[in-house]
């Protein structure tokens, strides 16, 4: 079946712009997951939805950064005001539930100019 | 909140030869801890997994070890060949019916499998 998938895969903007992140998890997954990974780093996990719901978004790196999740299913991540240090790789995960195994998209690769 | 230490950064092994790669933890309610795969510019794709409730788990070539007391855990790739050359990546987190934390990765380490 289809794994999941993000879009765009690749993002250029300008200092200060908005970008909106979107992805796509496997279909009948309860858990989605946000990550950011900046070149040559490891994986720096931001969010997680179970359902609609976010219980923590403790490990957003600013207030800038938000996320949601409609109909169980699609998520956004926004970044507002973009900042040259945002630019990163944006991953997102899914999995059956919260307990299980988790699937990586292809990422949006976000450079901010 | 957990911590994951990943050792080494890169490893360079003869082909053939086995590969070790150690992390440990510091949340000693971490209870499950899967290694993920990364090939240049592709997405991080799991490789194994284990939870707490298991000393060690094999996989053909793969295997990985978890010791709760001293909390770390390795990788081990025996035959290596050289389609194992990537960046590996180990991760823990906590699993429980109350509620999941997103996965807490090391920092990877660059395997490479000389010919």
């Amino acid at each position: 079946g289809a794994g999941v998938s993000q879009s765009p895969s690749n993002k250029v903007t300008e200092k200060g712009k908005d970008v909106e992140l979107r992805c796509d998890p496997i279909s009948g997954h309860t858990a989605l997951y946000w990550y950011r990974q900046s070149l040559g780093q490891g994986l720096e996990f931001l969010i997680y939805f179970q359902g609609n719901s976010a219980p923590d978004k403790s490990g957003l790196p600013s207030d800038r950064f938000s996320a949601e999740r409609t109909g169980g299913s699609v998520s956004t991540l926004t970044i507002q005001r973009t900042q040259q240090e945002d630019s990163a790789v944006y991953l997102c995960a899914s999995s059956f539930a919260q307990q299980d195994t988790q699937y990586f998209g292809p990422g949006t690769r976000l450079t901010v100019l | 909140g957990e911590n994951v230490e990943q050792h080494p950064s890169t490893l360079s092994v003869q082909e053939g030869d086995s590969a070790v790669i150690k992390c440990t933890y510091s949340d000693s309610a971490s209870n499950y801890f899967p290694w993920y795969k990364q090939e240049l510019g592709k997405r991080p794709q799991l490789i194994i997994d284990i939870r707490s409730n298991v000393g060690e788990k094999k996989d053909q070539r793969i295997a990985v070890t978890l010791n709760k007391t001293a909390k770390h855990f390795s990788l081990h790739i025996t035959e290596t060949q050289p389609e194992d050359s990537a960046v590996y990546f180990c991760a823990a987190s906590i699993r429980s019916g109350g509620g999941a934390d997103g996965l807490t990765f090391g920092k990877g380490t660059h395997l490479i499998i000389q010919p």
